[in-house]
């Protein structure tokens, strides 16, 4: 029983390059989420997404690109990093909507120097 | 849009003691109710919930939260906490209109335990 897997779970880059994160879950839910959390911010939507093919702008998704082809996968990407993209990622997933129930990943710690 | 305020950002209790963890959100409508749970080094996962009926609300390891929807709160309770419960815990609350939006989360409480 994977769940929904991260990876990387480290990742140190550099200001400008592109970062991919990737999130694959087992269990079919059709929704998809990305978080950030952040010190004080708690966490912070970046962008989600109902089904394959179908995404759409969270809290925060500048400088963020995603995409599903799959129903299993949600890869974030940072096209051009910056420094204020350090943060923890989680990845989530859950099952139709009214439940609410979130089931996370494990995080991704993201470094920018 | 709906907001979500945990005025406790750090909380520091001795075995045994009781605890109270406040969650107040901003939201006009009918909506559900969260606690989650993130232990060090560890996922989120969930404590407890509130979608409708009782509004007094048991989730695991002992934790219960209260709905007051006059006061527009869903406070987290435990009467004798432990050493394990060290960890940071979320409110969260989401609309329950039945669109498919994503939780709107409180910024947490650090609970430390001191053994």
């Amino acid at each position: 029983d994977a769940g929904i897997t991260q990876s990387p779970r480290y990742k140190i880059t550099e200001t400008g390059r592109q970062v991919t994160l990737m999130c694959h879950q087992t269990w079919s839910h059709s929704y998809m989420f990305w978080y950030r959390q952040d010190l004080g911010h708690g966490l912070r939507l970046i962008y989600y997404s109902a089904a394959a093919d179908i995404t759409d702008k969270g809290e925060v998704p500048d400088g963020y690109v995603v995409s599903r082809s799959k129903t299993e996968n949600f890869p974030l990407t940072l096209e051009s990093a910056t420094r204020s993209q350090t943060s923890v990622y989680f990845c989530a997933s859950r099952l139709p909507p009214r439940t609410g129930e979130l089931f996370f990943g494990e995080g991704s710690r993201l470094t920018v120097l | 849009a709906q907001s979500v305020s945990q005025h406790n950002h750090h909380v520091i209790l001795s075995e045994a003691a009781s605890l109270e963890l406040g969650c107040n959100y901003s939201y006009g409508g009918t909506v559900n109710l969260f606690w989650y749970v993130q232990y060090p080094g560890q996922h989120l996962q969930l404590l407890l919930k509130y979608f409708s009926g009782d509004p007094l609300v048991k989730g695991i390891k002992g934790f219960e939260a209260e709905f007051i929807k006059s006061k527009f709160s869903f406070n987290l309770r435990k009467p004798s906490v432990q050493w394990s419960d060290t960890a940071e815990y979320f409110c969260a609350v989401t609309d329950s209109s039945g669109s498919a939006r994503q939780l709107t989360f409180g910024s947490g409480t650090q609970l430390t335990v001191l053994p």
